[in-house]
């Protein structure tokens, strides 16, 4: 059975950066041809597609994120983790990161709240 | 960017009702990669239909989706109390990945 689990700090200050971490167990973040993305949802709002990193590294990003956004793997610990720069009061939303194309498999998300 | 649209904003029915929620895509979506998911308050989305019309695992079969090009369609055929929840479509063909507004399904 394949879960996720999203890690990292509750509360960043404006034009810092944040960062999580999803770690993985019953799939390898390394194999099996998956994508493994990051989506988040500001309060009451839809969910937005942040990005993802395919099992061989290669990433894709949400142009509207302006290059903020980086995704990067750690195959030893096999997990994935978010870096986004620069944030700001809208980048306050609950994180959630998943696997696939079709997203079949769900972290339980982490709220983020931006402020100082 | 695909622009997803979803109609009605929220559908106001009863348990046993029949729910048919939209997704209107701003350009066609090929080869039909358009997902639902149902998301409940306070939890995760539930991938609920993948490829516009095959049900993902463990879906109830009251479940189904159509559509294809720029029109795709979720049917509930009978509400149970457990479908109450929002609804929201994806579509994956485009190299940016987006969401629809969601369709809440409430009690009426």
């Amino acid at each position: 059975q394949v879960q996720l689990r999203e890690s990292g700090p509750g509360l960043v200050k404006p034009s810092e950066t944040l960062s999580l971490t999803c770690i993985v167990s019953g799939a390898s973040v390394s194999s099996g041809s998956y994508y493994w993305n990051w989506i988040r949802q500001p309060p009451g709002k839809r969910l937005e597609w942040i990005g993802y990193i395919d099992y061989s590294g290669n990433t894709n990003y949400n142009p509207s994120l302006k290059s903020r956004a980086t995704i990067s793997p750690d195959m030893s610990k096999n997990q994935f983790s978010l870096r986004l720069t620069s944030v700001t009061a809208a980048d306050t939303a609950v994180y959630y990161c998943a696997r696939g194309d079709f997203l079949t498999n769900w972290g339980q998300g982490t709220l983020v709240i931006v402020s100082s | 960017e695909i622009v997803l649209t979803q109609s009605p904003g929220t559908l106001s029915l009863s348990p046993g009702e029949r729910a048919t929620l939209s997704c209107r895509a701003s350009q066609s979506v090929s080869s039909n990669f358009l997902a639902w998911y149902q998301q409940k308050p306070g939890q995760a989305p539930r991938l609920v239909v993948y490829g516009a019309s095959s049900r993902a695992t463990g879906i109830p079969d009251r479940f189904s989706g159509s559509g294809s090009g720029t029109d795709f369609t979720l049917t509930i055929s009978r509400l149970e109390p457990e479908d109450f929840a929002v609804y929201y479509c994806q579509q994956y063909d485009s190299s940016r990945w987006t969401f629809g507004q969601g369709t809440k399904v409430e009690v009426k």
